[in-house]
């Protein structure tokens, strides 16, 4: 079963536009992690936030994480038509070897 | 590109039948973790072997189990297919068993069972 649940499922913008993608869970976790999957692809690890964190940068990307929501989003700033992809979440959910992903976000970035 | 690879890309079974795939893991990873993705959906994990032993499964039944070898490869064997387990299938390594660890995945071997 999925942890959690991204929003939206799907999104549409232009490049050169900010993109943000919501994630919900369940369970209490340890770090919660953003991966990114082209075309049904491997997965790429984007970024990792951990629970006693609350926002995190890399790049154009920026994460947040509120753990008395049991909510994470993620920000790309200036998208570009290379960000086109599909999105992910994924906590560990306290357990130390398994991860546990989100349905995904459908990201478009147009020219 | 992660220098983890998956054999074959692509398969095609028929219901009943019995499938082995493997994962060559990255230089220096330990640790080899396979997924089950359907169409649509998010990863689910199977199960991850961390220095040859199982360190974890997910809700998957008995018939799909797996091997880690000396050389940190690994394989994933389903028994008796059923058309449900149609799937990208995809294996990550990483350097140690513990969720912090960056995981770092193959292509994934596209599974159709019909």
């Amino acid at each position: 079963s999925q942890q959690g649940e991204e929003d939206p499922q799907a999104l549409s913008i232009q490049e050169g536009e900010n993109a943000t993608m919501n994630c919900s869970y369940k369970t209490s976790i340890n770090n919660l992690q953003w991966y990114r999957q082209n075309s049904g692809r491997g997965l790429v690890h984007l970024i990792l936030i951990r629970s006693n964190e609350r926002e995190k940068h890399s790049g154009r990307l920026r994460v947040t994480l509120d753990t008395s929501k049991k909510s994470s989003s993620l920000l790309i700033t200036a998208s570009r038509a290379a960000d086109t992809a599909s999105y992910f979440c994924a906590t560990d959910g306290g357990t130390a070897s398994k991860l546990t992903f989100g349905t995904g976000t459908r990201l478009q970035v147009t020219l | 590109e992660t220098g983890v690879t998956q054999s074959p890309t692509h398969l095609i079974k028929t219901r009943g039948q019995q499938v082995t795939l493997r994962c060559s893991s990255q230089s220096g990873h330990n640790t080899v973790s396979w997924y089950q993705q359907a169409l649509g959906q998010g990863p689910q994990f199977i199960f991850q072997y961390y220095r040859e032993e199982e360190n974890g499964r997910g809700n998957f039944p008995p018939r799909f189990s797996g091997l880690q070898f000396p050389n940190y490869s690994s394989e994933l064997n389903v028994n008796a297919l059923e058309l449900d387990d149609s799937a990208l299938y995809l294996c990550a390594s990483s350097s140690g068993g513990r969720s912090t660890d960056t995981q770092y995945f193959g292509p994934g071997t596209r599974l159709t069972v019909l």
